[in-house]
């Protein structure tokens, strides 16, 4: 059973950072791509970005709004997948998905975790 | 890159059918065959319904069933029953690596 758990979620002070990690078992993570999707309270999920898995280039790409300030990095040797968050902003403020992506879309997702941006 | 374009919200009564749709661009859904639903019940993650226009998972139902034409996409869930109450999400492949997700539509079973 594929799992994805999601951590490192709190509140921050606007131009803060934080770490987001996602642990994820149930399948051969080293072979997937991940991504991390993100959802402001009442709103729509929202795309951050991807990473391919290193086999397939690793090739890292990021949603227009988060590009210079987020970082998504990955622990093959952990089945661990990161999101650094830098500079963050009050509307950053919502709660941030891992999922492993298949089929051209993000497949299974985690549970989430909230990061909420305020002074 | 602008939210896809859903109604706020779609109902039905038990055993009937709902089509909601997804408006993009030719720069999303209307060039590309990666349209994917997802359902999202309250304080729960989005599970998906739908990849690659049409295609469902092994686990969905096949009251489930996607389309598109031109840069409208659409989800239909027949048989509507009590558990299909939920807030329902369109995505799209956007080019460059990109995908945009739709705006949300809330589906209310009468």
């Amino acid at each position: 059973e594929v799992q994805l758990v999601e951590s490192g979620g709190g509140l921050v002070k606007p131009g803060g950072s934080l770490r987001l990690s996602c642990a994820a078992s149930g399948f051969t993570f080293s072979n997937a791509w991940m991504s991390w999707v993100r959802q402001a309270p009442g709103k729509g999920p929202e795309w951050v970005g991807r990473i391919k898995s290193k086999t397939d280039g690793g090739t890292i790409d990021y949603a227009a709004p988060v590009k210079g300030r987020f970082t998504i990095s990955r622990d093959d040797s952990k089945n661990i997948l990161y999101l650094q968050m830098k500079s963050l902003k009050t509307e950053d403020t919502a709660v941030y998905y891992c999922t492993s992506d298949y089929g051209g879309c993000p497949w299974d997702w985690g549970q989430g975790t909230l990061v909420t941006v305020s002074s | 890159q602008s939210a896809l374009t859903q109604p706020p919200s779609a109902s039905g009564s038990r055993g009937q059918s709902v089509t909601i749709s997804c408006t993009g661009t030719s720069s999303d859904v209307g060039g590309y065959n990666y349209v994917s639903w997802y359902q999202q019940h309250p304080g729960k993650a989005p599970k998906l319904l739908i990849y690659e226009v049409s295609k469902r998972p092994s686990w969905v139902p096949d009251r489930f069933s996607g389309f598109k034409s031109g840069n409208t996409a659409s989800l239909t869930v027949s048989g509507l029953q009590a558990e299909d109450e939920a807030d329902y999400y369109c995505s799209s492949y956007a080019g460059s690596n990109i995908y945009v997700f739709g705006t949300g539509t809330k589906v209310t079973v009468l």
